[in-house]
């Protein structure tokens, strides 16, 4: 079975662009999840999507907004950038509903710069 | 809201020794505990998940307990290697579904 794959892997932006970050989930998951983790700390929720319905969502302001597609991929767009937004970001996807509790198994991550 | 703490937030010890870990957590309503491995720069690679009905699950030299009740999870690693070096990061699933993260516990495994 394939992992959770990201892309791109490194990203240089500059402050107020918008940006598109893309997340293909494993094989057999229906949920996808985003977090941004900055210098030394733990991941911050971002937002999760089931079904292509976002259904959760963390302490981020409205210019960060997602996508969820019918094959599970998923895309996190932020809008007007700002230096504060340099982290990286980590997709997570999960198998949710029918019962279970599963884990999340997280993708390598795209590191953006904001300059 | 729930909080994850993790103590140490940096660890070395000399090779053969085994590691101790610790995280806690203040919202003892969880679906399950997953312990994560993350090195420098790159993503999360998950190590053992506990289901919160389980007490404690293991994998290989890895061990890891869970209290609910007193909202503690302990992971150990028995007879480190420089390979074991690493940020181990601790996450809880609450019941809306999102992980809620430590900030890591940096391990530095000395040949």
């Amino acid at each position: 079975e394939t992992g959770v794959t990201q892309s791109p892997t490194h990203l240089i932006k500059t402050r107020g662009q918008q940006v598109t970050l893309r997340c293909s989930s494993q094989s057999g998951h229906n949920t996808v999840s985003w977090y941004q983790q900055a210098l030394g700390q733990g991941p911050q929720f971002i937002f999760q999507y089931y079904r292509e319905e976002e259904n959760g969502r963390g302490n981020f302001p409205p210019r960060f907004s997602g996508l969820q597609f019918p094959n599970y991929s998923s895309e996190l767009n932020v809008n007007a950038l700002e230096l504060d937004d340099s982290a990286l970001y980590l997709c997570a996807s999960s198998l949710q509903g029918r019962g279970g509790n599963y884990g999340y198994t997280f993708g390598s991550g795209t590191r953006l710069t904001v300059v | 809201k729930q909080e994850v703490t993790q103590i140490p937030a940096a660890l070395s010890v000399p090779e053969g020794e085994n590691l101790v870990l610790n995280c806690s957590f203040t919202d003892s309503a969880i679906y399950n505990l997953q312990w994560f491995r993350q090195d420098p720069g790159k993503g999360l690679t998950s190590l053992l998940l506990i289901q919160s009905s389980q007490r404690e699950q293991t994998s290989g030299r890895l061990n890891a307990s869970l209290d609910k009740s007193s909202g503690r999870s302990t992971l150990y690693i028995a007879a480190s290697q420089p390979g074991d070096s690493a940020t181990y990061l601790c996450a809880v699933r609450s019941n809306d579904y999102k992980l809620s993260f430590g900030a890591g516990t940096t391990v530095t495994v000395r040949a």
